[in-house]
Formats: C-alpha cells, structure tokens, sequence
C-alpha cells in the first residue's frame, strides 16, 4: 500500500535562511504525483507545487522548490529565504497511481523567527 | 472568486444528532472529495465521487453517507453523530492544471460531537 511519512513535527527556521521539509513515500507503481500544501494558522490547505514520478527536473515555484529524489523515494520541499508568512504546517501527498484517490502525510508545524 | 465554497464554518452537535455538511464548487472539477483532519493525523480521506453520479469509499467512511447532488455539489451527511466524529472536514475538488491533476479545499467545517 502506498504510504507518505514525514518524519519532522516541528521545525524552526531563522527568517531569510532555508528550510528543508523531509517527505519520503512509498509506492511499488512506476507512475505517481507528488503534491505539498501549506495549511496557516487560518486553516485553509493551499496548494503549493507538484511533482511527477517521470519529470526529469526538480519542480520550482518561486520559493518553493522540490529536491527529488527517486532512489530514495523522498520529496523534500525547499523553501528558501524564509518569510515570517511562512509559518504554517506543510503537508506532503501522494497520488495513488490510477486512482482519484490522495494520501497525506502527518505533516510538518515549521516556525519562522524573527 | 469562490473556488470551494463549505457550509457550515462551525456546528456543535449532541451525540445521535445528525447534520449535513455542504460543499460546492464553481471550477467545473469532475472530481470531489470529503477528507477529516485530526491532530497528529495529517488528513484522511473519508469518501469521494470521481465524477457525477459516482462516489467510493475512502480511507474512514464508517458512520458517514455522501451524495453528489450535480457536477458543482457534493454533501456529506452524519447520520447518527458520534464523538469520535468530532474534527475539521475539509472538502476538495481537483482538476487539471497544467496536464496535473491538482485538489483545492475549503476551507473546512470545525464540528465539536458532545
């Protein structure tokens, strides 16, 4: 069964420095998705960048950028130059190949300090 | 700008009490979806309907019905509430952007089962 673990529950961060969120996942299917979503204190999940299991470059979106890697199965989210804004839990997904079906993993709580 | 659209924000109910929870979206998503978020859980998803007309159990549906009223709407009722139902709901609906796949949320319902 496929299975997302991020391993971190917290995470602090001094501001304009980078962050690195762990996810690694499991599946046996060649073919995948890989999603992070920030969720702020206000509750609403947002969508944040995606990666797909045969895109040959690691997916940038502004500030966001994903370090995958494929052997290792993992898919950690690089946020760089911190801003306090980013200050949310971060949640890992995955894509059950072949389903409309999402997993999520535990998630990560990170702190910006001024 | 609505996207997904969840009624109620807040609702309190008495054990056996039952209640509906509404969600619609305006992005003409084929595929929509009702996750509970609880502490230290990351989200898990309870039911989901990848087109109108169709729904599929998900990961906890126990003690839950859902009905996709049209393409826009899609309902998740309580028949019986429990306390172990007590959570945030999120409902989402995905669609393609840019050839991927991609869920956008609500921004949830805080449901307290006293």
């Amino acid at each position: 069964a496929q299975k997302i673990t991020q391993t971190q529950p917290g995470m602090f961060v001094q501001e304009k420095e980078a962050v690195t969120l762990d996810c690694t996942y499991d599946t046996s299917d060649p073919s995948y998705g890989l999603f992070w979503y920030k969720q702020p204190s206000s509750g609403e999940m947002i969508f944040l960048i995606y990666q797909g299991s045969y895109d040959q470059q690691n997916a940038t979106e502004g500030r966001y950028s994903l370090n995958f890697q494929k052997a290792r199965k993992s898919a950690n989210l690089v946020i760089s130059a911190s801003q306090l804004g980013d200050s949310a839990m971060y949640f890992c997904a995955m894509r059950e190949p072949g389903t409309y079906k999402y997993i999520f993993g535990t998630g990560t709580r990170l702190k910006v300090l001024a | 700008n609505a996207g997904v659209t969840q009624t109620p924000k807040f609702q309190v109910l008495k054990t056996g009490q039952s209640m509906t929870l509404q969600c619609a979206q305006d992005m003409n998503h084929n595929s929509m979806y009702w996750y509970r978020q609880d502490p230290g859980m990351g989200l898990r998803l309870i039911y989901y309907s990848a087109s109108e007309g169709t729904t599929d159990k998900g990961e906890v549906p126990n003690g839950y019905n859902v009905s996709r009223l049209n393409k826009r709407e899609f309902s998740l009722r309580l028949e019986s509430a429990a306390p172990s139902q007590t959570s945030v709901y999120f409902c989402a609906s995905s669609g393609l952007k840019q050839g991927t796949d991609i869920q956008y949320f609500g921004a949830g319902t805080r449901l307290s089962v006293l």
